[in-house]
């Protein structure tokens, strides 16, 4: 029973601002959300990860709703290098990563 | 970040052989470390858990006779595919999170892919 939901996939055009829904209506109290990304034929790389505010690293801003049930990731410029299947984990604190399938991101020229 | 390293990124062997494959922390030490296979135009699944000095974890349905893990250091875990078939074909991708920070700081690997003839 997948934790998360995500889009299959979706474009963004370059230079705009990528939005990368995810819904986690069952999460509990103490689970994190935490966003990867897998760039073709490379190992998963950590973007961000947040609790309940909203958090924002040089990669990326990560948004979750007041209720935490879901949550959006933002890529401010999205450029042709973050084509990649991005990955919306729900996890409590000390346990494994458990990948869904993801969303695949599609940056155009 | 910190970096993990495997090794080889790539090989190709015959049906009945085995492989090992390395996964290196580089800059840190890693008392636990995690194995993943992704098969193609699939998401990353979790083989087992690696513990340094003891036993590894296996997931249901991963064969730990088929599948050795071996994590003999704080910096290398390697896990060798024994008897290989064409089936176990696919990327593994192990990863570490450094010692100092539970499991809630994980870094991966860049992925070996092996190809089984």
């Amino acid at each position: 029973d997948a934790k998360t939901t995500q889009p299959t996939s979706m474009d963004c055009a370059e230079g705009r601002a990528a939005n990368l829904p995810c819904n986690h209506s069952t999460i509990s109290g103490n689970e994190y959300v935490y966003w990867y990304r897998q760039i073709h034929s490379q190992g998963p790389q950590y973007i961000i990860h947040g609790l309940k505010n909203n958090e924002t690293n040089e990669m990326a801003s990560l948004i979750i709703t007041e209720d935490r049930k879901s949550s959006t990731l933002i890529l401010p410029h999205a450029t042709l290098r973050d084509t990649a299947v991005y990955y919306c984990i729900v996890r409590p604190p000390n346990e494994k990563l458990t990948f869904g399938t993801g969303t695949r991101l599609t940056i155009i020229p | 970040g910190a970096v993990v390293s495997q090794h080889p990124s790539w090989v190709i062997c015959k049906s009945g052989t085995s492989v090992k494959i390395e996964c290196r922390s580089l800059d840190f030490q890693a008392t636990t470390m995690f194995w993943y296979r992704q098969f193609p135009k699939q998401s990353l699944m979790l083989m087992a858990t690696s513990n340094e000095g003891s036993k590894a974890t296996y997931e249901q349905g991963v064969e730990k006779d088929k599948f050795l893990i071996n994590h003999a250091s704080l910096t290398l875990s390697t896990l060798t595919v024994t008897s290989a078939h064409p089936e176990d074909s696919s990327f593994y991708i192990c990863s570490a999170p450094p010692r100092t920070q539970g499991y809630n700081e994980q870094f991966f690997g860049p992925g070996t892919r092996l190809t089984v003839l």
